[in-house]
């Protein structure tokens, strides 16, 4: 069963923490991305991968970066957290080139206070 | 730019109505068309998809087909239940190479 893994479901964190998120999958894809899900906005892309070393921003990059420094593992870095990070942040995968399915984690939903 | 439209929620129904849920798109290209669901608490997957004009996607009662003319993606099912209740996502692929493009996402609550 493929699977794509995050490494916490709750996070709590205080204000100017720096944050790590993990995914790890074990699909062999190239493409790797993390999005952020807030009510009334769907999903938002922060940044992806599409190899290893290699990322792109995405629509709400700032505040975010991010390492991919073996290809199965995407981390999400919030450099100094604040309040309005606090969401719901999924990892999703995919074969090279975008027009196939992604496949996504559980989903962590962080808290900063 | 290449982007999807769906429907606002939320949705509410009782068990075994009639359910659908509208998406539209503009693209260039032809790109693949998702639906994906997300139970409380959890990630998105994939429901259906579709990856060229006129072909119907259907899983677990769910149906939608790739209406090029219309540039529509509408999700149905027939006869809903109480475990149906989620968020649903319709999505388009990019054929540029970067991340599918997502709708904003509608809630379905269904109940007995």
């Amino acid at each position: 069963d493929v699977k794509v893994t995050q490494s916490s479901r709750y996070l709590v964190k205080r204000t100017g923490e720096k944050v790590f998120l993990e995914c790890v999958q074990d699909m062999d894809h190239e493409n790797m991305f993390w999005y952020r899900q807030d009510p009334g906005l769907g999903l938002r892309l922060i940044y992806f991968s599409y190899d290893v070393k290699m990322k792109e921003k995405g629509d709400i990059p700032e505040g975010y970066s991010v390492s991919r420094e073996k290809k199965e593992r995407f981390s999400l870095i919030l450099e100094s957290a604040s309040t309005n990070q606090t969401s719901m942040y999924l990892c999703a995968s995919t074969l090279a080139g975008a027009d196939t399915e992604a496949f996504f984690g559980q989903g962590t939903r962080l808290t900063v206070v | 730019g290449n982007s999807v439209t769906q429907m606002e929620g939320p949705v509410t129904l009782s068990e075994e109505a009639f359910l659908t849920i509208n998406c539209t798109y503009t693209a260039t290209g032809y790109p693949s068309l998702f639906w994906y669901v997300q139970y409380p608490g959890e990630g998105l997957q994939l429901l259906l998809k579709a990856t060229k004009a006129d072909d119907k996607g259907s899983n677990k009662g769910f149906e939608a087909t790739y209406r090029k003319e219309t540039t529509s993606f509408h999700l149905e099912k027939g006869s809903v239940q109480v475990s149906d209740s989620a968020v649903y996502f319709c999505a388009l692929g990019n054929q540029a190479g970067t991340a599918l493009i997502f709708g904003k996402g509608t809630t379905l609550s269904v109940s007995s």
